[in-house]
Formats: structure tokens, sequence, C-alpha cells
């Protein structure tokens, strides 16, 4: 059974701070994602990683994967208020048609 | 181009009732997956459903079942309710199946089993 564990699950920083969320996966995957959930809202997908060594950078997040330690890191530069919410990496089965989630990292960004 | 919609938004019932969701997938995509969101056991695969076909199934009983139409909509049924089953139930939908393909996901279901 693929795993897929996240931490930590609770982040609390102040604005202007650099952090990282770590994603761990126990099985071989190629393909990574990461996504975005505020609260009462839907997931918004945030960035796809396809191939060890894969970096994506949008506005103050930066994700990277490590197909052979099975990580992947979220990186969090000069935190805003506005970056406050749930972020989850999801793992591929096996089999390519199922998504495995981490229990997410809940974000406050606070002043 | 619009997103993934589901219908109902909201939705209350009672033990030993049964439901049913919709879910239409963005112009042109052809997968659908479904997914369970809870509290406690954070947000679970459903099933997944490509031109009409079953792809792949999570480990949910029996009385969990869906189906894909031939103009890519789903729904997905739950017979029998039982409190656990209170849950946001959320649909995606990607161009292809089984690729690399991002899933899109929509506002979600939220299933309250009293």
């Amino acid at each position: 059974e693929l795993k897929v564990e996240q931490n930590p699950l609770f982040l609390s920083m102040q604005e202007g701070k650099n952090y990282t969320i770590y994603c761990n996966y126990s099985t071989t995957s190629d393909r990574l994602y990461w996504y975005r959930q505020d609260p009462g809202k839907s997931l918004e997908s945030l960035f796809v990683l396809l191939s060890n060594g894969a970096v994506k950078q949008e506005g103050r997040l930066m994700a990277s994967l490590d197909t052979k330690a099975r990580l992947s890191t979220l990186h969090i530069t000069a935190a805003v208020h506005d970056l406050s919410a749930t972020y989850f990496c999801a793992v591929d089965s096996n089999s390519g048609y199922a998504l495995n989630f981490g229990k997410g990292t809940s974000l406050l960004v606070t002043p | 181009k619009a997103g993934v919609t589901q219908t109902p938004r909201y939705l209350i019932k009672t033990r030993g009732q049964q439901v049913t969701l919709s879910c239409s997938p963005i112009s042109g995509h052809r997968s659908v997956s479904w997914y369970q969101q809870t509290p406690g056991q954070g947000l679970q695969f459903l099933f997944e459903y490509f031109s009409e076909t079953q792809r792949n199934k999570g480990n949910f009983p029996g009385r969990f079942s869906g189906r894909q139409f031939s103009n890519s909509r789903s729904e997905m049924n739950v017979s029998t309710l039982e409190l656990g089953d209170s849950a946001l139930y959320l649909c995606a939908s990607s161009l292809v199946s089984g690729g690399a393909d991002t899933q899109y996901f929509g506002p979600g279901t939220r299933l309250t089993v009293l």
C-alpha cells in the first residue's frame, strides 16, 4: 500500500520567514502533485512534478522532487498572509489512476 | 472554460437512505475520479472512470458505486447510508487516464448523514 507522509502537519510562521514542507512516500513513483485547499473550498492544483530532480516555482512557492529518496519539498519564501491554507502532496498509485494524498499541512502565516 | 461542477453542493440524509451525487467534468476531459474527504481519514480515493469504464477502485465497501456516461459526466451512489459516510465528496477530471495529467477538482458535495 502506498503511504504518503507530510510534515509538519501544522505550521505557524511569521510573515517574511522561510520554511519547507516535506512529503515522503513509500513506493516508487515518478509523479507527484501539490495542491492547496482554503477552508471550505476545493483543491487547487499548484505543481505537477514528473521526474527526478524536477523543480517548479510559482511566486513564493517552489517544489522539488527526489524520486530516489522518495521525497518532495515545498519551500515557502518570505511568507505572506495570503499563503495561509492547507497544502497537500499526492502521489500516483502504480496504476496511475488514483492519487494517494498526505494528511496535509495546515499553514498559518501571522503578522 | 468552465471548471468541474458538482451537484448538489450540500445534502442532508438520514441513516439507511441512499444518495446520488453528480459531477460534470471540464469540457474535453474524459477521466473522472471521486474522492472522499473527512477530518479523520483525510482524502481517500474512491474510483476512477474513463470512457465509461471503471479503471480503478479504492478500498471502500460495495455500498459505494459509480458510473460514467457517454458525455463523460459521472455519478456516484451511496446506498444504506451510515453516519460515517458524512464527508466532503470531491470529483476531479483530467484530460487522459493514467497519464501525468493534472486532476482538476470540483467544489465538492458536502454530505451530512443524521
